[in-house]
């Protein structure tokens, strides 16, 4: 049973331009949720997805965006990137009901590097 | 405002000692807690969490975690270092269905 993938590992972009990640939920879980870790820190929220929908978001930027299709998989979309955007970006996902309702199963990240 | 704080960024520890890393939160209810482990270059892996009854949890590779509500902390330990135990350590509150992360502890372990 396949866990969280992303893709792509590592990218390196320049500020301005715009990037997207891709996530596959683990097997069974409808819910997604996009972080930030910065080097040194602890990972920061960006948002959650079930239903397609956006349904909270921490405090970022409308730079950045997402999407969930109905397969659960999730993309996240930065646009006009900046310097500081240089991170792991981790996905996780999770069942929305039940007895794993409240744990979370992370991808291995994707390190975006912007020059 | 509602926090996670992690007072150690770095401990160092020798193989086969005992290990104590902090937690302390704070959320207006008990929240839902949770240690995670990062290799380097890996993605987070769920060590225990707590929910509720016993305040003392058993995780995965050894390690326990005793819950304290007077003192809003929730401590990782394990009773015996193994090399392969460096790595960082995220302690995580359950916050509005997500998590909120600490700013992480690095293990560096001694032979």
């Amino acid at each position: 049973d396949a866990g969280v993938t992303q893709s792509p590992t590592h990218l390196i972009k320049t500020r301005g331009q715009q990037v997207t990640l891709r996530c596959s939920p683990k097997s069974g879980h409808d819910t997604v949720s996009w972080y930030q870790q910065a080097l040194g820190q602890g990972p920061q929220f960006i948002f959650q997805y079930y239903e397609e929908e956006e349904r909270q978001r921490g405090n970022f930027p409308d730079r950045f965006s997402g999407h969930q299709f109905p397969n659960y998989s999730s993309e996240l979309n930065v646009n006009a990137l900046l310097l500081g955007d240089s991170a792991l970006y981790l996905c996780a996902s999770r069942h929305r009901r039940g007895s794993g309702a409240n744990v979370l199963t992370f991808g291995a990240g994707s390190r975006l590097t912007v020059l | 405002a509602q926090s996670v704080t992690q007072p150690d960024i770095h401990i160092t520890v020798s193989e086969g000692a005992s290990l104590e890393l902090r937690c302390n939160y704070s959320y207006g209810a008990t929240p839902y807690l949770f240690w995670y482990v990062q290799s380097p270059g890996q993605g987070l892996q769920l060590l225990l969490k707590y929910f509720s009854g016993d305040t003392l949890v058993q995780g995965i590779k050894g390690f326990e975690a005793e819950f304290k509500r007077s003192q809003s902390s929730f401590n990782l330990r394990k009773p015996s270092v193994h090399w392969s135990d460096a790595a960082e350590y995220f302690c995580a509150v359950g916050y509005n269905n997500d998590m909120r992360f600490g700013a992480g502890t690095r293990l560096t372990v001694k032979p």
